[in-house]
């Protein structure tokens, strides 16, 4: 079975710093891995997928994450924080048995003026 | 941003009533969803659609019920509210066959059941 832990439910930086949010996946097959973003009263919204091809896999709003499969990894990153980027992110892994996605339990980031 | 729709936005019930949340998508997708999650965990699959009368349960037990009789349309009902129902329900929508998928979500509707 697939799952996935993100590490810290909540992360704060501050404004122009580094955001780091941390996912390690578990699966037996090659996975696909998502992060998805949620903003205060909206749905989720992919930020950018690793589908087996770049491992470094950049997204919308400046946001990149990088395929580590030694580290069983795929950290979430922006250089510079912006207080728009205030959301909860999360990370999943895909089922590919049955076409679904499963979700970590999200990482709320709190930007700092 | 994604055409998916979900009514109502919030709901606060009593024990006992029958409640049906609303998810309609005008994007045309077979694939849809429904989550439930509660704060500060994930998101759990409790019902999927491949496609018109086409309906799974998830991986999360729920007493829910769901219906696919319209390509844009996917119900869920409780037949029975309890406080335990109590939660944020995610709708979902997907315009693929594959794994990798974007998945393009509703604002949700967040249940109380007193």
């Amino acid at each position: 079975a697939q799952s996935v832990t993100q590490l810290g439910s909540h992360v704060s930086v501050s404004e122009g710093a580094l955001v780091l949010l941390r996912c390690n996946y578990s699966s037996s097959v090659p996975p696909y891995l998502f992060w998805y973003v949620q903003y205060p009263n909206k749905g989720l919204q992919l930020l950018l997928k690793y589908t087996s091809a770049a491992t470094l896999v950049k997204g919308i709003n400046g946001f990149e994450a990088e395929f580590k499969k030694s580290e069983t990894s795929f950290h979430l990153t922006k250089p510079s924080a912006h207080m728009s980027d205030a959301a909860e992110y999360f990370c999943a892994v895909s089922d590919s048995s049955a076409s679904k996605i499963i979700f970590g339990s999200g990482t709320r980031l709190s930007i700092r003026p | 941003e994604a055409d998916i729709y979900q009514t109502p936005r919030y709901l606060v019930i009593g024990t006992g009533k029958k409640i049906t949340l609303e998810c309609s998508q005008t994007m045309g997708h077979d694939k849809m969803y429904w989550y439930q999650q509660d704060p500060g965990m994930e998101l759990h699959l409790i019902h999927y659609s491949y496609g018109v009368n086409s309906t799974e349960k998830g991986d999360l037990s729920s007493e829910s019920t769901v219906s696919r009789i319209r390509t844009e349309h996917f119900p869920l009902t409780l037949e029975s509210a309890r406080p335990s129902h109590t939660s944020q329900y995610l709708c979902a929508s997907s315009d693929g066959g594959g794994i990798t998928d974007t998945q393009y979500f509703g604002p949700g509707t967040r249940l109380t059941v007193l």
